[in-house]
């Protein structure tokens, strides 16, 4: 699996916008950038995800860098609702022909969202 | 439209025991997995399964571990006499389909294991 690396902590305040960024320097050109966020105590959620265009959704933004090699999630005004565990995820659709549809969690970056 | 139900959300079981965990998927989702988080770790994966198949078992432990997903009913995870390393919460995500556009998982809350 494609590797990524994503910062450990972040720290914005509460109604700023929070731009999170994930390094993949070794992505493929058929895997697709995903996000997914883990609450406190509750199970991981989707966010967004995307292949090479920005994407938007109700949750946030998904900038993708045009070489495909960084993204970054936008949440364009934190709440404290949004205080989570952010994961960057590579998924690719041969390993899903070949049957492997699993999500590769690595240790995500920590947000903390101040009052 | 109910999410992914996993129960217990809480399991205490004492070393040597049997633990089962239940995961009924969403509607009308046919694809069902099971992830893993041991205390201040990340989520790893564990086991694929379709109805009546298991399709990637590649993050299931060799001995003690068992997961099935039967025609009719929940999926189970199965633990025989469990260990305190056993402790952790166990998350199940479902999918609808395995389209070539990988999808995203919806996860249920987990349920919670304590081994005593």
């Amino acid at each position: 699996d494609a590797k990524t690396t994503q910062p450990n902590s972040m720290e914005s305040n509460e109604e700023e916008p929070v731009h999170l960024p994930c390094n993949h320097s070794t992505i493929s050109g058929t895997d697709y950038i995903h996000w997914y966020r883990q609450l406190p105590s509750q199970g991981p959620e989707y966010v967004i995800h995307g292949l090479t265009s920005n994407v938007n959704n109700r949750m946030a933004s998904l900038a993708i860098a045009e070489d495909r090699k960084s993204s970054t999630l936008i949440l364009h005004r934190a709440t404290l609702r949004d205080a989570a565990v952010y994961y960057c995820i590579l998924r690719n659709p041969l390993q899903v022909i070949q049957g492997a549809q699993k999500l590769v969690f690595g240790q995500g970056t920590r947000l903390t969202i101040n009052p | 439209n109910a999410g992914v139900m996993q129960n217990p959300r809480h399991l205490v079981r004492r070393r040597g025991q049997e633990a089962r965990l239940r995961c009924s998927p969403m509607k009308g989702h046919s694809h069902v997995y099971w992830y893993r988080q041991l205390p201040e770790e990340g989520l790893k994966f564990m086991v694929y399964l379709q109805k009546e198949n298991i399709i990637d078992e590649s993050g299931m432990p060799k001995e003690r571990f068992s997961a099935e997903f039967p025609k009719e009913g929940p999926s189970i995870l199965r633990i025989q006499q469990v260990v305190r390393g056993d402790s952790a919460a166990y998350f199940c995500a479902s999918s609808p389909n395995s389209g070539l556009v990988p999808g995203e998982q919806y996860f249920g809350p987990g349920t919670r294991l304590t081994v005593t």
